[in-house]
């Protein structure tokens, strides 16, 4: 088990472009969580998925804002036409949940660092 | 809606002196309380957790913490801090798995600076 891994770790892109990031869960965790934390503040929730189904989305997620996990394992998020305000650190985590079995205990990934300039 | 809050910002500590760090949370059931460690440029590791039974839940890294429902609490405590313990905490609820198991929510966590 090598933990929840995150790519890229850093990006830095112009306002306007769209830029994509990847996240692996732990194995035989079935929820996939996105966060997004800015400089001072606590990560805030963006949206999660059990197996490929996405089961919730925050108000934060705007519309340039889009989330997949194809087959239950890996997760992609993309945002298009970057603004300077989506600068922040996204982090990703999972954990297994299931009705009756499970803690939900969520691990983290070290994150993606995006700057927009 | 739920809230965690943690009123202190900025703590700092003398290396070996002993270490409180609040959390106060508003929820409409008992949530499951978690503390997480994020030192500067990385990802956030688990500390410790509390789901039920005992109130004193010991975590790793020699920290430990209390919940006290009457208080709505989840106190985090260490007795002698050691210089590696700078970093970021963040104090997060989530209700429980027979209860949907909702993702984290944060407070917006308090910096410890430990000093010779």
């Amino acid at each position: 088990d090598t933990g929840v891994s995150q790519d890229p770790r850093h990006k830095i892109t112009k306002r306007g472009q769209n830029v994509t990031f990847r996240c692996d869960p732990i194995s035989e965790h079935n929820r996939l969580y996105w966060y997004r934390q800015t400089l001072g503040q606590g990560p805030e929730f963006l949206t999660y998925f059990q197996n490929e189904a996405q089961l919730e989305k925050s108000r934060l997620l705007s519309d340039r804002f889009s989330a997949e996990r194809p087959k239950g394992s890996f997760s992609t998020l993309e945002i298009q036409r970057t603004e300077q305000g989506d600068s922040a650190m996204y982090l990703c985590a999972s954990s297994f949940n299931q009705q009756g079995r499970g803690s939900g205990e969520q691990y983290f990934g070290p994150g993606t660092r995006l700057t927009v300039t | 809606a739920q809230s965690v809050t943690q009123p202190d910002i900025h703590i700092t500590v003398s290396e070996g002196a002993s270490l409180e760090l609040r959390c106060n949370y508003s929820y409409g059931a008992t949530p499951y309380l978690f503390w997480y460690v994020q030192s500067p440029g990385q990802g956030l590791q688990l500390l410790l957790k509390y789901f039920s039974g005992d109130t004193l839940v010991q975590g790793i890294k020699g920290f430990e913490a209390e919940f006290k429902r009457s208080q709505s609490s989840f106190n985090l405590r260490k007795p002698s801090v050691h210089w590696s313990d700078a970093a970021e905490y963040f104090c997060a609820v989530a209700l429980p798995p027979w209860m949907g198991n909702t993702p984290l929510v944060f407070g917006k966590g308090t910096r410890l600076s430990v000093i010779a």
